[in-house]
C-alpha cells in the first residue's frame, strides 16, 4: 500500500520569500514521487518526479525537492516565491509492480498564497 | 504535440440522466487514467486504462460507472443515473508505454448534477 501526507493545508508566504511546502510518504516498493501544482479551474502541471536516481530532484520554475529515505520526506521547496507561484500543490506517490502499478496516490494539496 | 484533451469542459446534468466524458491522450501514449476530485476531497484514482482493456479499476464506484478505451476513438468514463455527489472535476491523464509512472494530466470536465 501507498500513501502521502501533506503536512500543511495552506501555507502563506511573502513575494520574496522562500517556499517550503512538506511531505511525507509510505510505500511498500521503491517509490517514484513527484510534485503536481494546480492552478484555480485548470489541469495539473508536473513540477518533478524523482524516480530513484539523484536525490536532489530540480524542476521547472526554480522548484526542487529532495528525497530523504530515511525521513520518508520529498518536501518541495523554491529560494524565491512569485506571485505566480500561488497555486494548490499535490505530492504524488506512485509505486511499481502490484496493485499499485499505474496508480497515482494524491496528497491531500496544499495551496500556497503569495503576498505582496 | 497537443497534450491531453477532455470535453466536455463542463457538463450540466440532472439526477437519473447519463453522463459520458470524454479523453482523448496525447499523441503516442496508451495508457489512459482517469481521477476525480471531490470538493473537499483530493484527487483519487479511479481507473487505469490500455487500448481495449481494463488494467485497474479498483478505484471505480460498484455501480454506475464504467469505462472503456476502444482500439480507436477516445477513451469514455460513463456514469449512468447520476446524482448529486457525481458531482466533481473528473480528470483524465495518459502516459507512453516506456513511462507509465509519469501522467499528463488534461484539463478536466467538471460535473454538475442538478
Amino acid at each position: 500500500a501507498q500513501s502521502v501526507t501533506q503536512l500543511d493545508s495552506h501555507v502563506s508566504v511573502s513575494e520574496g520569500t522562500p517556499v517550503l511546502l512538506r511531505c511525507n510518504y509510505s510505500s511498500s516498493y521503491s517509490p517514484s514521487l513527484f510534485w503536481y501544482v494546480q492552478h484555480p479551474n485548470k489541469g495539473l502541471q508536473l513540477l518533478l518526479k524523482y524516480t530513484s536516481a539523484a536525490t536532489l530532484v530540480k524542476g521547472i520554475n526554480g522548484f526542487e525537492a529532495e528525497f530523504k529515505k530515511s525521513e520518508t520526506s520529498f518536501h518541495l521547496t523554491k529560494p524565491s516565491a512569485h506571485m505566480s507561484d500561488a497555486a494548490e500543490y499535490f505530492c504524488v506517490v506512485s509505486g511499481a509492480g502490484g496493485t499499485s502499478y499505474g496508480k497515482l496516490t494524491f496528497g491531500q494539496g496544499t495551496i500556497l498564497t503569495v503576498h505582496p | 504535440n497537443a497534450g491531453v484533451m477532455q470535453n466536455p469542459r463542463h457538463l450540466v446534468r440532472r439526477r437519473g440522466q447519463e453522463a459520458r466524458l470524454r479523453c482523448s491522450p496525447m499523441k503516442g501514449h496508451s495508457h489512459v487514467y482517469w481521477y476525480r476530485q471531490l470538493p473537499e476531497e483530493g484527487l483519487k484514482f479511479m481507473v487505469y486504462l490500455q487500448k481495449e482493456n481494463i488494467i485497474d479499476e479498483s478505484g471505480m464506484p460498484k455501480e454506475r460507472f464504467s469505462a472503456e478505451f476502444p482500439k480507436e476513438g477516445p477513451s469514455i468514463l460513463r456514469i449512468q443515473q447520476v446524482v448529486r455527489g457525481d458531482s466533481a472535476a473528473y480528470f483524465c491523464a495518459s502516459s507512453p508505454p516506456e513511462g507509465y509512472n509519469e501522467q499528463f494530466f488534461g484539463p478536466g470536465t467538471r460535473l454538475t448534477v442538478l
